[in-house]
């Protein structure tokens, strides 16, 4: 699986945008970009995934360079309960099947 | 979406021993995995549980070791035999239907102390 590259960890204030980076710089053409994160005692849970376009749901949006080599969950409107660590995963169709392969991730501390 | 339990939540356990993790979930599904979560790091995939077959083992864990059932397409069980203290981990169960783009449901978790 290819590798991603994250921040260990990042702050931000309650009700702020949150931009959280993510580096894929070998990604290949079959490589989805998933993130997940894990909130404090809990079970990882899906957050957004992409391939080529950008997205958005309840929960976030994910902006993908042209190049696809990097991304960028974003939080629009950050709470304390996003204190959480988020995992960027890539996602190879052709070879991993449905296995994540997970990463150290980023801590994020969402400050009151 | 699927939920999913775990029994036992968490166990201190003596070393030499063994435990016995059960998932179960709400809806049949087509992908069970097995992932432990050492303190204070991230998870690391341990095998798949496959249905009416032996379990697909990633690098670094054998079946002697973590041994694996899956009797349907709603359970499974994890084994973690004869204990030492480096076992001492959260053990995460999740399933997914097997396409790529669709999300991947956890449980809650098993936390594991061995003394």
């Amino acid at each position: 699986d290819a590798k991603t590259t994250q921040p260990n960890s990042m702050e931000s204030n309650e009700e702020e945008p949150v931009h959280l980076p993510c580096n894929h710089s070998t990604i290949s053409g079959t490589d989805y970009i998933h993130w997940y994160r894990q909130l404090p005692s809990q079970g990882p849970e899906y957050v957004i995934h992409g391939l080529t376009s950008n997205v958005n749901n309840r929960m976030a949006s994910l902006a993908i360079a042209e190049d696809r080599k990097s991304s960028t969950l974003i939080l629009h409107r950050a709470t304390l309960r996003d204190a959480a660590v988020y995992y960027c995963i890539l996602r190879d169709w052709k070879t991993s099947g449905s296995r994540l392969t997970f990463g150290e991730g980023t801590q994020l501390t969402v400050n009151p | 979406s699927a939920v999913i339990s775990q029994k036992p939540s968490r166990d201190i356990c003596q070393r030499g021993t063994s435990l016995t993790i059960q998932c179960q979930v709400d809806s049949q599904v087509t992908m069970m995995f097995w992932y432990r979560q050492q303190p204070g790091q991230s998870l690391t995939l341990i095998a798949t549980a496959n249905q009416g077959s032996e379990a697909t083992y990633e690098s670094g864990f054998v079946i002697d070791k973590f041994p694996i059932s899956r009797p349907n397409l709603t359970f499974s069980t994890l084994t973690v035999s004869n204990m030492s203290p480096e076992d001492s981990s959260i053990y995460l169960c999740s399933v997914s239907s097997g396409r790529v783009t669709d999300t991947q449901y956890f449980g809650p978790g098993t936390r594991l102390t061995v003394l």
